[in-house]
């Protein structure tokens, strides 16, 4: 049973550049999230997406973007990259909206130059 | 959601239990309490969570005061793997948001 999977794994990017994640959750999920984690920090919220609708936003600005497609995939697009964007983006997913908990992958690391 | 709060770090010996604090004081009726761990350069494993009960799992027990205000993950016998960063997490049921702390690192030493 695969567990939540990300690409790709490492990324390099120069700023103004656009970037996009992709996210394919574990068997059986319908529901993904995505965080931003900073070197040293917590994973920060960004949004979530549940039946191809962003559910709830973090604090983060319109310059990112996602997409949930049919089979429960899902995109993170990131646009007019800053060398404040590097940061490791993490896909969790889980079943419903009840109390059942998140997986993680393991992220994809992106650094901008 | 709550906040959490835990201690920045803690040691614990191989094979003692490691027992990790958290204080979700503002915590309401219908939250969920969840614990995740985060092994360097992976994505955060999740370990067990509860809502008012004790939990116990093959990873770890979960004990909840029964004010709720405070809870405990507790790890049997600490192996050098699991060396981690933990955290503790509020959110309601069918909440969309999850918030993470600062978490606690745990360091288990030979």
């Amino acid at each position: 049973d695969a567990g939540v999977t990300q690409s790709p794994t490492h990324l390099i990017k120069t700023r103004g550049q656009q970037v996009t994640l992709r996210c394919s959750p574990k068997s059986g999920h319908d529901t993904v999230s995505w965080y931003q984690q900073a070197l040293g920090q917590g994973p920060q919220f960004i949004f979530q997406y549940y039946e191809e609708e962003e559910r709830q936003r973090g604090n983060f600005p319109d310059r990112f973007s996602g997409h949930q497609f049919p089979n429960y995939s899902s995109e993170l697009n990131v646009n007019a990259l800053l060398l404040g964007d590097s940061a490791l983006y993490l896909c969790a997913s889980s079943r419903g909206q009840n109390n059942q908990p998140q997986h993680f992958g393991d992220g994809t690391r992106l650094s901008i130059l | 959601d709550a906040k959490t709060t835990q201690p920045p770090s803690m040691d614990c010996a191989e094979g003692r239990a490691a027992n990790l604090p958290c204080n979700h004081s503002t915590i309401s009726g219908n939250e969920y309490v969840y614990w995740y761990r985060q092994i360097h350069s992976q994505g955060p494993q999740y370990i067990i969570h509860g809502l008012k009960n004790n939990e116990t799992n093959e990873m770890a027990s979960l004990i909840i005061t029964e004010d709720r205000k405070s809870s405990t993950l507790i790890l049997p016998h600490a192996t050098l793997r699991d060396t981690a960063v933990y955290y503790c997490i509020v959110r309601v049921t069918g909440g969309f948001k999850t918030i993470f702390g600062a978490g606690t690192r745990l360091f288990v030493k030979a």
